[in-house]
């Protein structure tokens, strides 16, 4: 089946940090993947995304790699600012339909 | 200038109840959506909708019913609200059928008491 995985929150780092939120994923095929953003108050919106092996997604300063070998898509940046706080959502697109992560809450402190 | 709106953004009702979610797109996309967002927060497709035709049904009750009175619109009926109904309901519209370019409305946060 299809499924994603991502570690569970809050996420709380300082300004400036390094962010790792991790994403794993199971799929039959070969699916696109995504991360979406949702800030308070507002619907997800799509931060990035790879649609094969290798690829490297990026916005924002934030970045992704489709690594098919180990099913992942860990999303990274390397210096984070308070208006990243928001909860950040994996998902895989196959077969014409959007599999979700639980989505990880990242808190940024000043 | 929303692009995807819903209305209501909180709903608080009693058991038994019948109620409705509407959502409106001003995008002009051909393709509408419904997703639920359970209580482990993971958002699942429900319907989906295409000029106004039914695509996707997922293993929904047919206590859920949408409706499509035109491109712009796909509101959410639920009859005889169930405690396990109590979720966060995601709209979302593409500019045509199996996208993968979605855009997301800010949902509707429904509590069944």
């Amino acid at each position: 089946g299809n499924s994603v995985t991502q570690m569970e929150g809050p996420v709380t780092l300082s300004e400036e940090a390094f962010l790792t939120i991790n994403c794993t994923y199971t799929a039959t095929g070969y699916p696109s993947l995504f991360w979406y953003v949702q800030y308070p108050g507002e619907g997800l919106q799509l931060l990035l995304k790879a649609t094969k092996a290798d690829d490297k997604g990026s916005n924002k300063g934030f970045e992704a790699t489709y690594r098919k070998e180990t099913t992942s898509f860990h999303l990274e940046k390397g210096s984070v600012q308070v208006s990243d706080s928001a909860v950040y959502f994996c998902a895989i697109y196959n077969f014409n339909k959007f599999y979700f992560g639980s989505g990880t809450k990242l808190n940024v402190k000043p | 200038d929303t692009a995807v709106s819903q209305t209501p953004k909180y709903l608080v009702t009693q058991m038994g109840n019948d109620k409705s979610i509407k959502c409106e797109q001003n995008l002009g996309h051909d393709t509408m959506y419904w997703y639920k967002q359970d209580s482990k927060k993971f958002l699942k497709i429900m319907f989906s909708y295409n000029n106004k035709e039914l695509i996707i049904n997922e293993t929904v009750p047919n206590r859920f019913s949408p409706k499509s009175p035109d491109k712009a619109h796909l509101n959410l009926h639920i009859n005889s609200l169930e405690l396990g109904d109590s979720a966060v309901y995601f709209c979302a519209s593409s500019q045509r059928e199996a996208s993968e370019t979605q855009y997301f409305g800010p949902g509707t946060r429904l509590l069944v008491l």
